[in-house]
């Protein structure tokens, strides 16, 4: 079956800090790669997306790329600020299996951006 | 941008009894809602995918007679948590999508926390 694996949190960074999140998924398919964010007391949100190898989705200063050889979509972003403390969840949509719209969800990682 | 809303945010309710949560797109029609619940340090568990109109599709290892979902319009699901015990306590979230939306735009509720005691 479907799964994603991504790092425990909490992750804490100082503001302007580079920061990462690993994510890894395993597949029966071709998915589709989500990275969702969901800010205190509000909805999970589309971030970004990727929907084949190679591809690179960016949003807000962050960004993924689809890396099929290493099953992985790792979120980074360059300097992050104090608005972006919410907790990050990786995600798979698996055409083949049909489930166009039955996404497979990570543990979800909580960052931290301290002043 | 869309908007979905779950009633109530926290709940708690005693062991044997039933309890209702409601999810609502407040800004458009949501032709698929879909309930997902969440425990601690785990991830979001797909329980049941519901359009408007007809039965929810459960999957597998979710009782269907345990929790009962209606899509009776296409700005409104709800989730009935029957016969209330306490390993049913987690955090229930919701989500809806646009009629010819594309099928990864999912619009989240901010979820339910439910507590059986």
């Amino acid at each position: 079956g479907n799964s994603v694996t991504q790092m425990e949190g909490p992750v804490t960074l100082s503001e302007e800090a580079f920061l990462t999140i690993n994510c890894t998924y395993t597949a029966t398919g071709y998915p589709s790669l989500f990275w969702y964010v969901q800010y205190p007391g509000e909805g999970l949100q589309l971030l970004l997306k990727a929907t084949k190898a190679d591809d690179k989705g960016s949003n807000k200063g962050f960004e993924a790329t689809y890396r099929k050889e290493t099953t992985s979509f790792h979120l980074e972003k360059g300097s992050v600020q104090v608005s972006d403390s919410a907790v990050y969840f990786c995600a798979l949509s698996d055409r083949v299996t049909g489930g166009g719209n039955k996404l497979t969800f990570g543990t979800g990682t909580q960052l931290k951006v301290e002043l | 941008g869309a908007v979905v809303s779950q009633h109530p945010s926290r709940v708690i309710c005693k062991s044997g009894t039933s309890v209702k949560i409601e999810c609502r797109s407040l800004d458009f029609q949501a032709t698929t809602m879909f309930w997902y619940r969440q425990f601690p340090k785990q991830s979001l568990m797909l329980m049941a995918t519901s359009n408007e109109g007809s039965k929810a599709t459960y999957e597998q290892g979710v009782e269907k007679d345990k929790f009962l979902i209606n899509h009776a319009s296409l700005t409104l699901s709800t989730l009935t948590v029957t016969s209330a015990h306490p390993e049913d306590s987690s955090f229930y979230i919701c989500s809806a999508s646009l009629l010819g939306g594309a099928y990864y735009e999912q619009y989240f509720g901010p979820g339910t926390r439910l507590t059986v005691t």
